[in-house]
């Protein structure tokens, strides 16, 4: 079936560090892929998508390419913030119209030290 | 305007008894689904819905757990006889039914079972 792999955490980078969140997956067909980020004490949000090969997503000044040679969806910001601090999701929908039900990662817990 | 929204936020039970968590999607979003986030399993899909009816059930993880949902808006995830395990923040999101499409995501509900 569907699955997803994640970098395991928790990351703790100083501020204005660069970030890559690694995420590699296993899917039949040509899933979407999705960032999703989680703040402390709130629910989860989007944080960027790609739906396609090369798409690459970005949002906030975090980035992810869709490679489908290497099934690989990395995340990387260039100069991370203390604001940044929050556990990061990979996940994948694979091509079913209507039903796109999310396969996630473990998640990656990110700490921004001042 | 609003998100998705999810009642309770908290529920304290006690092992054998049977709860109920609501799930209010965003309007017009035809596409529903709850997902189970516990320090064991991490992110797991339960169940979607499309319209009123549910066409995949296949994470729902025992017959102690059932859903419905009532005019293409409002659902119900009940769970009979609760047990330990079954302690995690049940999340609820909604989506339009198009190809990659974002699912957004309700707060959340954090079980305890006692």
């Amino acid at each position: 079936g569907d699955s997803v792999t994640q970098m395991e955490g928790p990351v703790t980078l100083s501020e204005e560090a660069f970030l890559t969140i690694n995420c590699t997956y296993t899917a039949t067909g040509y899933p979407s892929l999705f960032w999703y980020v989680q703040y402390p004490g709130e629910g989860l949000q989007l944080l960027l998508k790609a739906t396609k090969a090369d798409d690459k997503g970005s949002n906030k000044g975090f980035e992810a390419t869709y490679r489908k040679e290497t099934t690989s969806f990395h995340l990387e910001k260039g100069s991370v913030q203390v604001s940044d601090s929050a556990v990061y999701f990979c996940a994948l929908s694979a091509p079913n119209f209507g039903n796109e039900k999310l396969t996630f990662g473990t998640g990656t817990r990110l700490t921004i030290i001042p | 305007g609003a998100g998705v929204s999810q009642s309770p936020s908290n529920k304290v039970t006690e092992k054998g008894k049977d709860v109920e968590l609501r799930c209010d999607p965003i309007s017009g979003h035809t596409a529903l689904y709850w997902y189970r986030q516990s320090l064991g399993q991490g992110l797991e899909f339960l169940i979607y819905f499309q319209g009123n009816s549910a066409p995949d059930k296949s994470g729902l993880p025992s017959d102690r757990f059932s859903a419905e949902r009532t005019g293409g808006s409002v659902s119900t995830l009940t769970i009979q006889r609760t047990q330990q395990e079954d302690s995690a923040v049940y999340l609820c999101a909604s989506s339009l039914e198009v190809l990659g499409e974002t699912q957004y995501f309700g707060p959340g509900t954090r079980l305890l079972v006692l």
